[in-house]
């Protein structure tokens, strides 16, 4: 099973719609973030969480909201999904770096969001 | 404004030739630089990084090398494999909010 885990992994929906897109981890991680991937943009940071009540905007927040239900679960919301928010969406988690940790970011998969 | 500037955009290369590709930075509080390699439908995962106190760091094929007075760093792909075949991605993270920026990505293709 993968360690970090994203649903739905494909998404078509319409303007004006409500969207959540899920992510849970089993690394024991502390810190989650939510990346959107677009062509030749690369990966820009859209939330980040360092615990369970504490939450941050990245550097493209507008549009998007997030929960953090428990250390392992991070989920991105789109209130009202517009067509420009069209993307590649990736979850992360980082752990403390340390003697047996690099603190490298972990991806999930990816859930590719389409809005018409 | 993007805070890594990464190219090409996209490389082809020759198996068993050099892929270069490039960064750069200005944030001079960045205090690590990873590279992630990410294949189709994948999300991408660390290849290696350096610190800004190391000139260059070797892993296998895999290099980076880093130049703190210019704020460039590169990785260069030793005899290139059509399995190098993927996205590859620098980054930089700001130490203070352990926030990573990434590049744009460059495409890379590996001809048999």
């Amino acid at each position: 099973d993968a360690d970090v885990t994203q649903t739905p992994r494909n998404r078509i929906t319409k303007t004006g719609k409500r969207i959540m897109l899920e992510c849970s981890q089993t690394k024991g991680h502390d810190r989650m973030y939510w990346y959107r991937q677009d062509p030749g943009l690369g990966l820009r940071l859209i939330y980040y969480s360092f615990d369970v009540k504490d939450i941050n905007k990245g550097e493209i927040s507008d549009g998007y909201s997030v929960s953090r239900q428990a250390q392992a679960k991070f989920s991105l919301s789109l209130e009202s999904a517009i067509p420009n928010q069209t993307a590649l969406y990736f979850c992360a988690t980082r752990g403390l770096a340390g003697a047996s940790n690099t603190g490298e970011l972990f991806f999930g998969e990816g859930s590719r969001l389409t809005v018409l | 404004q993007q805070q890594v500037k990464q190219s090409p955009q996209s490389l082809i290369v020759q198996k068993g030739g050099i892929s270069i590709i490039n960064c750069a930075y200005e944030n001079t509080a960045f205090d690590y630089f990873p590279w992630y390699q990410q294949f189709p439908g994948k999300g991408p995962a660390l290849l290696i990084a350096i610190r800004p106190d190391v000139s260059e760091k070797k892993e296998g094929r895999f290099t980076i090398s880093f130049n703190k007075s210019a704020k460039q760093f590169s990785l260069h792909i030793m005899d290139s494999q059509p399995g190098d075949s993927a996205t590859y991605f620098c980054a930089a993270r700001s130490g203070n909010f352990n926030k990573f920026y990434f590049g744009s990505g460059t495409k890379l293709n590996v001809k048999p």
